[in-house]
């Protein structure tokens, strides 16, 4: 069975600085998401890429940028992180063709000191 | 734009009696999928049941939802809560039919069951 791995796990961060989460998933999916997890918001889309070099801003995108160097691999850039900040940072992927549904990393924990 | 609508924040019940968690959504696609996903605490959200076909009941793990389309709503119920339910469900909308793509996610609905 394949597996998508965020990496790392917990990432504490200081303000103001520069923070990137990587994602890699071995299910041969073409698109890839990062999604934001915030307390009584849901999860809002960050960026998402169909394919290998592909970069679709969602509505969250602003703070963020997004890089897909490969097909199996998504890595997400906080360009200033913001003190106090905490969320968690979701990878997910899923095929192009046909009718399913993402399937999810574990996340990524972040806290700004 | 298309949006999803969990009205309750956090639901709290009592071992054994039903559940019921609301979602209702917008879109301007006739053919959209509405899903449920299930987030346990420190492990990935994962899909529990989908839904493409007007009135037409899907059922998962002892969970149950019909899409309406006339009342735009996919509620998630089940005929008797357990303690291992006590989890975060998201309701969530796809933007496209054919292919899925960007979803669009609920707040969110925190279930604990109690004994």
């Amino acid at each position: 069975g394949g597996i998508i791995t965020q990496t790392p796990k917990f990432l504490i961060g200081q303000e103001g600085q520069k923070l990137t989460l990587k994602c890699q998933q071995n299910f041969n999916h073409d698109t890839m998401y990062w999604y934001r997890q915030d307390s009584g918001k849901g999860l809002r889309l960050i960026y998402y890429s169909i394919t290998e070099n592909d970069l679709q801003k969602g509505d969250l995108s602003e703070g963020y940028d997004a890089s897909r160097e490969k097909k199996s691999s998504f890595s997400l850039t906080v360009t200033s992180a913001q003190k106090n900040e905490m969320a968690v940072f979701l990878c997910a992927s899923s095929p192009d063709r046909g009718n399913q549904a993402p399937l999810f990393g574990e996340g990524t924990r972040l806290s700004v000191l | 734009g298309d949006s999803v609508t969990q009205t309750e924040g956090l639901v709290t019940l009592t071992e054994g009696l039903p559940v019921m968690l609301n979602c209702t959504y917008q879109t301007i696609y006739s053919n959209a999928f509405l899903f449920w996903y299930v987030h346990y605490l420190n492990e990935s959200p994962w899909l529990l049941l989908r839904s493409s076909t007007d009135n037409k009941r899907t059922e998962h793990q002892g969970f149950h939802a019909t899409l309406h389309k006339s009342s735009s709503s996919f509620h998630l119920q089940k005929s008797s809560a357990q303690l291992s339910d006590s989890a975060l469900y998201y309701c969530a909308l796809s933007e496209r039919g054919s292919a899925l793509g960007r979803l669009h996610f609920g707040a969110g609905t925190q279930l604990i069951v109690i004994p």
